[in-house]
């Protein structure tokens, strides 16, 4: 069965780096996912695609400071230069076969 | 600039049928480069995948949610549609609608601002 974990929080300081983690299924180590964010109080935005071998691709007007990386099974958004606009849920999403899943999510504080 | 807007009505009673509509402006519906998709979001707690349509009209559903939902598309008006029958509180949810691009992983890559639906008499 394909699925997203992901650790319900994360916090990290201003002007720091975080790194959330989406952990994908046993099985289904080579999919691709998705980075989207949450604003509090608003709809969610796409940030990136992520590949297995770690290249990605951004939204459109999503800042350098967001990136993505891969290791086998998981898949990472790393936010540096932590602003507070960047508190938000952040959630992964992959494709298979008909099916769309999502993480749990990831709310994340910046402190 | 591609834009979608839920319509629809904010309030459904239990054991009704809910009905949104996504209206797609700055883009064609039809383009053979994407799916169209909607994503609900109970309050307090995460997304979860509804279904989504082609503009040739084949769909996918949630199994959870496969024998109440339909979902269909109006070319025409550029806009596609959801329905959710026999609805519960449980029901109740932001309502996202959202277009899929196709490149490897099937992504949500922009999405409308939500509605939300309250089921309660």
């Amino acid at each position: 069965q394909l699925v997203l974990t992901q650790s319900p929080s994360a916090s990290a300081s201003l002007g720091a780096s975080v790194k959330l983690t989406c952990t994908l299924s046993s099985g289904h180590s080579s999919y691709a996912i998705a980075w989207h964010q949450q604003q509090p109080e608003k709809g969610p935005q796409y940030l990136m695609k992520l590949n297995s071998d770690g290249s990605h691709s951004k939204g459109d007007g999503i800042p350098d400071r967001f990136s993505g990386s891969s290791s086998g099974a998981e898949r990472y958004l790393t936010i540096s230069s932590l602003q507070s606009e960047d508190e938000a849920d952040y959630y992964c999403q992959t494709w298979g076969t008909g099916i769309w899943v999502f993480g749990g999510g990831t709310k994340l504080t910046v402190l | 600039q591609l834009q979608l807007q839920e319509s629809g009505p904010g309030l459904v009673k239990p054991s009704e049928t809910l009905s949104l509509t996504c209206t797609v402006s700055g883009g064609s519906i039809s383009s053979s480069s994407y799916y169209w998709g909607w994503i609900r979001q109970p309050p307090g707690k995460g997304l979860e995948w509804i279904g989504t349509i082609y503009y040739s009209g084949s769909t996918y559903y949630n199994p959870s949610l496969r024998s109440r939902v339909t979902i269909s598309v109006d070319r025409w008006k550029n806009q596609f549609s959801l329905k959710l029958t026999s609805v519960t509180a449980a029901d109740t949810a932001v309502y996202y609608c959202a277009r899929v691009a196709v490149a490897g992983v099937w992504y949500f890559d922009s999405w409308g601002q939500g509605t939300l639906v309250t089921v309660s008499s």
